[in-house]
């Protein structure tokens, strides 16, 4: 059975990055994309970003930009999805999601990663 | 960048139907996806590409898409069925995906 299992919870100060895994089983991992989704306490979902598993192509929301990157690693099957210069204002739930190729719908999705950005 | 607009809160009496609307500028040439998230849980899919139904999923559950205005609906509402629902669409113009504010389904 499909199962996207996330790290676990972290807590970050401001400036600091985070890095937070996904890993894939029970499918053929390149044969789906992942988007990460965050939702912020009480919020409701803001979409990341995108990766292709299997080129490596992303697209970041522009809101992001210059302070995410995902990456993927096939040999694990195994999605990441790092974010730096944190601020307490990314405290949130973040999600992956897999995506079949011709879709943009999240089919299934982690468990969530709570990561608190506090001083 | 593309707006999808849902309302806050829709409440509904057990047994009956709950509509959830999600507009947006000529939605109806996109593809809708809904998902239904309880408090402390992932979102799950409900509803994809307007109104198909993954396995496993009740029903119940029927999704349309026309216009500015796609609908989830929910026959036979259950108390099980309270949740926060947000539908979501790719933007081709950006290649964004983009979710709905969200809204929250009370069971009376």
């Amino acid at each position: 059975q499909v199962q996207l299992v996330q790290s676990g919870a972290e807590v970050k100060k401001p400036g600091a990055s985070v890095k937070v895994s996904c890993k894939a089983s029970g499918y053929t991992f390149t044969d789906y994309g992942f988007s990460w989704v965050r939702q912020a306490p009480g919020q409701g979902l803001e979409w990341m970003g995108w990766i292709s598993t299997y080129t490596g192509n992303t697209v970041y929301a522009r809101i992001l930009q210059g302070r995410v990157t995902m990456t993927t690693d096939t040999s694990t099957s195994t999605a990441y999805m790092e974010l730096r210069s944190l601020r307490s204002d990314d405290t949130a739930v973040y999600y992956c999601a897999r995506e079949p190729s011709n879709s943009s719908r999240g089919d299934y999705w982690g468990q969530g990663t709570l990561v608190t950005v506090s001083s | 960048s593309y707006v999808l607009t849902q309302p806050p809160s829709v409440s509904v009496a057990p047994g009956q139907t709950a509509r959830i609307t999600c507009g947006g500028n000529n939605i109806g040439s996109k593809s809708v996806h809904w998902y239904q998230q309880k408090p402390g849980q992932a979102p799950v899919l409900v509803v994809y590409d307007d109104s198909d139904r993954p396995s496993g999923i009740p029903e119940r559950f029927s999704g349309s898409n026309s216009g500015n205005t796609a609908t989830l609906t929910i026959s036979r509402v259950e108390a099980g069925d309270e949740a926060d629902y947000y539908c979501q669409v790719w933007d081709g113009s950006s290649d964004h995906r983009v979710f709905g504010g969200g809204t929250k389904l009370t069971v009376l």
